[in-house]
């Protein structure tokens, strides 16, 4: 069955420290890859994508992820991580032949953000 | 920028009530979504609609039905609320064909079914 697996429930760090967020996904082929924000009280934001090429692919708000198809795995890091990016994340696939309504996502990870 | 509104931030409603969240979106979009958000369980999809009139159901359709008579405004109905569909529901839109992969999600509608 096709699914969107995040490890980690709940993450803290200190702010300045860096991020990784894992996302693993179990799916017939490589899909399209995306990692969503949603900050509190509000709607998801779309992060970054990965459709094709360079696994390596940058996004908004100084996040980046890395595509790695031998392990399923599309992990979202960040250097050096803001008070602001206290949310939470989810990751998600969907089908490369298109198809919005199949997009599946991860249970999302909450990260807490310590001064 | 496209906007996805969301008319109800915060609802309470009783068992056996009729429930409708109203959804709009100022983009032109042909696709419109509605989720379920829930703790431990990311989104799962409801419903979703590609033209006016068009509908498909998604992953947890049961207990839900939805109406879309314009293109900018997608509405999820509760026709029978009940203590399980306690929640929050995300709608979100995106045009058609597009390759950006990008859902665009209004702030989310807290329905409370006592």
């Amino acid at each position: 069955a096709q699914s969107v697996t995040q490890p980690d429930i709940h993450i803290t760090v200190s702010e300045g420290a860096s991020l990784e967020l894992r996302c693993n996904y179990s799916y017939g082929a490589t899909p399209y890859l995306f990692w969503y924000v949603q900050s509190p009280g509000q709607g998801l934001q779309l992060l970054l994508k990965y459709f094709s090429g360079d696994t390596l692919v940058q996004g908004i708000k100084g996040f980046e992820a890395e595509f790695k198809r031998s392990q399923s795995s599309f992990n979202l890091r960040k250097p050096s991580v803001h008070w602001s990016d206290a949310a939470e994340y989810f990751c998600a696939v969907a089908p490369l032949w298109g198809g919005y309504n199949k997009l599946i996502f991860g249970a999302g990870t909450r990260l807490a953000v310590h001064p | 920028d496209v906007k996805v509104t969301q008319s109800s931030r915060y609802l309470v409603k009783r068992t056996g009530e009729k429930v409708f969240l109203e959804c709009v979106q100022d983009m032109d979009h042909e696709n419109m979504f509605w989720y379920r958000q829930d703790p431990g369980l990311g989104l799962r999809l409801i419903y979703f609609s590609y033209d006016v009139k068009m509908k498909e159901k998604g992953d947890i359709p049961e207990g839900y039905s939805v109406s879309r008579e314009k293109k900018e405004r997608f509405s999820l109905i509760l026709e029978s609320a009940s203590t399980n569909q306690t929640s929050m529901y995300l709608c979100a839109s995106t045009t058609q064909g597009g390759d950006t992969g990008e859902l665009f999600f209004g702030e989310g509608s807290r329905l409370t079914v006592l």
